[in-house]
């Protein structure tokens, strides 16, 4: 089943503008990773956050977290026309202790940067 | 080596044909999954496996058949499919857990298309 809800479903943005997506989900969580997909082929990360942590940065990626809200935001600056993709959240609450952990995916954003 | 390895990228069945999906990952990572995802949907875990050992069945029909035959190799069997399993199937690694928590983030292939006529 589906955890995270994210919004918008989709974006279209000028390149050099910032995009903005966020993500809710419903229960309590170890972390909360961002993923992005190009047109259909793999998932690649792009930011983990923990539960205890806040915000987080990583190059132009700036990733918040609100865990009494049960919320995230992910925010792209300057975008790239190279930033056109998907972007999902993914939430883990695994209580398994053994390698591997259930990542449940929030429904995505779609994001188009126009040249 | 950082990268994941699928094949075929992509793979038209009959409902009553036999294939295997197969991934490939020499990171040296312990957990292997795979996820089923359709068009503009997110993908859904089917199988966890840690340690070569199924750990995670998300109640997948048994025409799907996961298998790991070693630390470095997924399969997914398929067979008897039907028309609504068409799909992008993902395969993914990730280190494990370490004690302290961390190490959760997973690799993912490229995925197979797959078209069940």
């Amino acid at each position: 089943s589906q955890q995270g809800e994210e919004d918008p479903q989709a974006l279209s943005i000028q390149e050099g503008e910032n995009a903005t997506m966020n993500c809710s989900y419903k229960t309590s969580i170890n972390n909360l990773q961002w993923y992005r997909q190009n047109s259909g082929r793999g998932l690649v990360h792009l930011i983990l956050i923990r539960s205890n942590e806040r915000e987080k940065h990583s190059g132009r990626l700036r990733v918040t977290l609100d865990t009494s809200k049960k919320s995230s935001s992910l925010l792209i600056t300057a975008s790239r026309a190279a930033d056109t993709a998907s972007y999902f959240c993914a939430t883990d609450a695994s209580l398994i202790k053994a390698a591997g952990n259930k990542l449940t995916f929030g429904g995505g954003t779609r994001v188009l940067v126009k040249p | 080596d950082t990268e994941v390895t699928q094949t075929p990228k992509h793979l038209v069945m009959g409902m009553t044909n036999k294939k295997s999906l197969k991934c490939e990952q020499h990171m040296g990572h312990r957990a292997m999954y795979w996820y089923k995802q359709k068009a503009k949907k997110p993908p859904e875990l089917m199988f966890v496996y840690s340690y070569e050992k199924l750990s995670i069945n998300e109640s997948v029909p048994s025409r799907f058949s996961p298998e790991c035959p070693n630390s470095s190799l997924l399969n997914l069997h398929l067979h008897a499919l039907q028309p609504e399993d068409s799909a992008l199937y993902l395969c993914a690694s990730s280190q494990g857990r370490s004690p302290t928590g961390g190490r959760e983030t997973q690799y993912f292939g490229p995925g197979t298309r797959l078209l069940v006529l």
